[in-house]
């Protein structure tokens, strides 16, 4: 079985700051995909990020990096000089590369931006 | 673009009635999934299709069952709806082996009165 922990309910990060959410994750297959997502009040699962579990290097898409840390289980999502649009819940989620493609999700941090 | 369409925004129903929460893609993808969101909770897996016809259970299945009929819709079925199932329930579509992210409806918020 899976199993993901988002450990911070939720954060406020001062604008311009950089902001780390912490995802811990739990599994014995040997690959796996792990993802975040973004979603803001409209409610639509925005994909920000994607580390495949054999990828060398961090994954990273513009203001997002991945802090991928398999020894320790780890997928922290980074948001560096951190904007008010970036107000919103984040989930982590991932995924077996065996068997079905369902994906298992977090509990979500709420992230709030402060001006 | 590409999207993946939920039928209602919002809905609000009674105790006892049979809802249906209709999906479509036009991603021509094979995987679709039900998820239902709860604060606290996260989103989690209430069924799944990974071709037409087929469908397979999900981590809360109990109360709910689905219908894929058409590769492009997937309709989940709440055969007599109770109150603890009012949720946000959202519906997601994806192609087999693609390492990237899953195209997300903009979810149904249902009230059951």
């Amino acid at each position: 079985a899976q199993k993901i922990t988002q450990t911070q309910p939720g954060m406020f990060v001062q604008e311009k700051e950089a902001v780390t959410l912490d995802c811990t994750y739990d599994t014995s297959d040997p690959s796996y995909g792990l993802f975040w997502y973004k979603q803001p009040s409209s409610g639509e699962m925005i994909f920000l990020i994607y580390q495949g579990s054999y990828d060398q290097q961090n994954a990273t898409e513009g203001r997002y990096s991945l802090n991928f840390q398999k020894a320790r289980k780890s997928a922290n999502l980074v948001i560096s000089a951190s904007l008010q649009g970036d107000s919103a819940m984040y989930f982590c989620a991932m995924r077996s590369n065996f068997g079905n493609e369902k994906l298992t999700f977090g509990t979500g941090t709420r992230l709030t931006i402060i001006p | 673009d590409v999207k993946v369409t939920q039928s209602s925004r919002y809905l609000v129903k009674r105790t006892g009635e049979k809802v249906f929460l209709e999906c479509v893609q036009d991603m021509d993808h094979e995987n679709m999934f039900w998820y239902r969101q709860d604060p606290g909770l996260g989103l989690r897996l209430i069924y799944f299709s990974y071709d037409v016809k087929m469908k397979e259970k999900g981590d809360i299945p109990e109360g709910y069952s689905v219908s894929r009929e058409k590769k492009e819709r997937f309709s989940l079925i709440l055969e007599s709806a109770s109150t603890n199932q009012t949720s946000m329930y959202l519906c997601a579509s994806s192609k087999p082996g693609t390492g990237r992210g899953y195209t997300f409806g903009s979810g149904t918020r249902l009230t059951v009165v």
